[in-house]
């Protein structure tokens, strides 16, 4: 169990470029989480998947961003067009195939975007 | 949605004290987890406890479901402890976090 990674760490960007952010979950792990966390908040839910499926997106999840996990495996956050409240922590979390609907999430590091 | 409620906001401790931390929320919940975020941003899983009461080393938690409240006590607190702590709760899959509550243990 080598944990949930996430890459980069750190992104600064100018306002209007696109960024793109990958998270890898743990290996047996087939639900996949992105949150939002901005300074002195707590993490805000963004999108979830259930192996390659998109299931759940929140509100907060702008047409600028879209979240991909295209085999089930890791998964990618990209932000078009990034604007300086897009600033944040971005989190990626992953939990275990388990019965029922709720479960433990194990989080990333995150990654700390700047926009200019 | 839920909504979750933690405090003290902000509790400093020497060294060696005890502490409770409180989470409430809104709403039947289940899924309850307590997070631990050190200086570096990493959000470490303490407890996953939708109800009932766990213990692991100096740290605690306690939630009562019925009563839509969780509790987390933090023993012979050391500086290491420092912090933020998150309470978390879910119906389904999007967990809504709490404010939080930043410890700071003095030596």
């Amino acid at each position: 169990d080598t944990g949930v990674s996430q890459d980069p760490r750190h992104k600064i960007t100018k306002r209007g470029q696109n960024v793109t952010f990958r998270c890898d979950p743990i290996s047996e792990h087939n639900r996949l989480y992105w949150y939002r966390q901005t300074l002195g908040q707590g993490p805000e839910f963004l999108t979830y998947f259930q192996n390659e499926a998109q299931l759940e997106k929140s509100r907060l999840l702008s047409d600028r961003f879209s979240a991909e996990r295209p085999k089930g495996s890791f998964s990618t956050l990209e932000i078009q067009r990034t604007e300086q409240g897009d600033s944040a922590m971005y989190l990626c979390a992953s939990s275990p195939r388990r019965p029922g609907i709720s479960d433990t999430q194990y989080f990333g590091p995150g990654t700390r975007l700047t926009v200019l | 949605g839920i909504q979750v409620e933690q405090s003290p906001p902000d509790l400093i401790l020497q060294e060696g004290a005890n502490s409770t931390l409180r989470c409430n929320f809104s709403d039947s919940v289940n899924n309850l987890q307590w997070f631990h975020q050190n200086p570096w941003g990493q959000l470490i899983n303490l407890f996953y406890i939708p109800s009932g009461t766990k213990q692991n080393g100096r740290l605690s938690a306690t939630t009562v479901a019925t009563e839509r409240y969780s509790l987390l006590y933090i023993s012979s607190s050391q500086t290491t402890d420092s912090g933020v702590y998150f309470c978390a709760v879910a119906i389904f899959r999007d967990m809504r976090f709490g404010a939080g509550t930043r410890l700071t243990v003095k030596p």
